[in-house]
């Protein structure tokens, strides 16, 4: 089974800031996604990062908020840019890997102040 | 698009008790999945089941595709399975997952 590592596994930000979280798979995956789960919520789709090109994003995910980048099949990077509160969530990666089985990432805490 | 709703919302449990959570989907899918978040935050995919019926030890689960709904069942419940149960379904073959909002578990020793 694929093991998807992320980091930063946490962080503290200041508002306005950017903050980019790195993806690493340790087999090769057909696709990438990026989640974001809100506080107590549930798990949002942002984009799916696609190999060498640009993401396709979701409906309420902008690239200029949330600029992803994938330069191969097993590393992806999403950054989220100018920061404000309601930023603070925990955001996931997750592979589609062998059989089409997905895998997350350990997923990364962010607190905006 | 696909609506998918969880119940309970919240569930607490002694341990040893049985339980089912239950997943209803508005529309007909490729992929229904189970997810389990650990206090931690981890997701760890439990079942992969569109379809029919799975065992796991002492989980379950039944995908009924006619009638829209699936059910995770946990026998004997440990201090571990404590998290949040997720369901997810896909449609068209588009990989993407949509996820419920989840059942909290909280299983007290």
């Amino acid at each position: 089974s694929a093991v998807i590592s992320q980091k930063p596994s946490r962080d503290i930000c200041q508002r306005g800031t950017s903050l980019t979280i790195q993806c690493q798979v340790d087999s090769q995956v057909t696709m990438m996604f990026w989640y974001r789960q809100q506080p107590g919520q549930s798990l949002t789709l942002i984009a799916t990062a696609n190999q060498g090109s640009e993401a396709t994003y979701e409906s309420g995910f902008v690239i200029d908020k949330f600029p992803i980048s994938r330069p191969n099949l097993t590393f992806s990077t999403l950054t989220v840019s100018n920061m404000s509160p309601e930023d603070s969530s925990i955001y996931l990666c997750m592979g589609l890997g062998p059989g089409e089985t997905q895998y997350f990432g350990p997923g990364t805490r962010l607190l905006v102040l | 698009g696909i609506q998918v709703e969880q119940s309970p919302p919240d569930l607490i449990l002694q341990e040893g008790a049985n339980s089912t959570l239950r997943c209803n989907f508005s529309d007909s899918v490729n992929n229904l999945q189970w997810f389990h978040q650990n206090p931690w935050g981890q997701l760890i995919n439990l079942f992969y089941i569109p379809s029919g019926t799975k065992q796991n030890g002492r989980l379950s689960a039944t995908t009924v595709a006619t009638e829209r709904y699936s059910l995770l069942y946990i026998s004997s419940s440990q201090t571990t399975d404590s998290g949040v149960y997720f369901c997810a379904v896909e449609q068209g073959g588009s990989e993407k997952l949509v996820f419920g909002k989840g059942t909290k578990l909280t299983v007290n020793p």
